[in-house]
C-alpha cells in the first residue's frame, strides 16, 4: 500500500480537464511544499511536470498545473490531448525519517 | 544535457546478491543526492533508497534497510546499490534518479536514468 493515496483511474475526452488528487498526512503533504507530479508512459522513465506544489519545469506545458489544500494535492490537466494519456504519479517530501513517498499512480485514459 | 546511464541488474537467486551503477553525466555530480526508485511490475513507484551528495548520509526504506547498501565515488561520477538477501519481491525495474537541487535532502527528481530489470527467481 502507497503512503500517498491517488484513484487509480481517471478519464476524459480530448479537450477536456481532469484532475487527479494525491492524499497524504501531515508528515508529508501537509508538512512540506515539495509535492510533485511525474508522468510515466510504460517502458519509459518518469518525467517530471509539476514540483514544489504548483511550479512547472521548463518545457512543460502550461495545460498541467498543481495545487495543494491541507493534506491533499491535485494535478489538473486542461486540454487533454491523446499524448497525456499515461500513468501520473504524485510524491512528497515526508521528513528526514521516511524521507519520500509515492502515490500508488493514476492511469489516465483519454478517450 | 545531464544523463543517467544505468548498468547492472539482471537475474539473481533468492538470498543472492546483485549490485546496480548509474554513472552520471553533464552535471556536477557531488553537488546532487541520488536516489533509487523501483517499479514492480504492473505496480506504482517506490522510492528506495538515497545518499548525499558527499555520500555521508544514507537513507533507506524499512524493507531494505537491512539488505541493500546505496554508495557512490564521486570520482567517477557513478551511484551503487548494492542488494543483498535479494527476496522475491524485490523483482523490479529499478531507477536511479537525481535531486533537483540539494546534495543534503530531497526536493523533488529531476533526471531519470532509463531503468535496469532486476529479477529474483530460482
Amino acid at each position: 500500500q502507497s503512503a500517498l493515496t491517488q484513484p487509480a483511474s481517471v478519464s476524459g475526452s480530448p479537450g477536456q480537464s481532469i484532475t487527479i488528487s494525491c492524499t497524504g498526512t501531515s508528515s508529508d503533504v501537509g508538512s512540506y511544499n515539495l509535492v510533485s507530479w511525474y508522468r510515466k508512459y510504460p517502458d519509459k522513465a518518469p518525467k517530471v511536470m509539476i514540483y514544489e506544489v504548483s511550479e512547472r519545469p521548463s518545457g512543460v506545458s502550461d495545460r498541467f498545473s498543481g495545487s495543494k489544500s491541507g493534506n491533499t494535492a491535485s494535478l489538473t490537466i486542461s486540454g487533454l490531448q491523446t499524448e497525456d494519456e499515461a500513468e501520473y504519479y504524485c510524491g512528497s517530501y515526508a521528513g528526514s525519517s521516511t524521507l519520500w513517498v509515492f502515490g500508488g499512480g493514476t492511469k489516465l485514459t483519454v478517450l | 544535457e545531464v544523463q543517467l546511464l544505468q548498468s547492472g541488474g539482471g537475474l539473481g537467486q533468492p538470498g543472492g546478491s546483485l549490485r546496480l551503477s548509474c554513472v552520471a553525466s553533464g552535471f556536477i555530480f557531488n553537488n546532487y543526492a541520488m536516489s533509487w526508485v523501483r517499479q514492480v511490475p504492473g505496480k506504482g513507484l517506490d522510492w528506495v533508497s538515497s545518499v548525499s551528495g558527499s555520500g555521508g548520509s544514507t537513507y533507506y526504506k524499512a524493507s531494505v534497510r537491512d539488505r541493500f547498501a546505496i554508495s557512490r565515488d564521486n570520482s567517477k561520477n557513478t551511484l551503487y546499490l548494492q542488494m543483498n538477501s535479494l527476496r522475491a519481491e524485490d523483482t523490479a525495474v529499478y531507477y536511479c534518479a537525481k535531486d533537483s537541487r540539494s546534495p543534503y535532502s530531497l526536493n523533488w527528481f529531476d533526471s531519470w536514468g532509463q531503468g535496469t530489470l532486476v529479477t529474483v527467481s530460482s
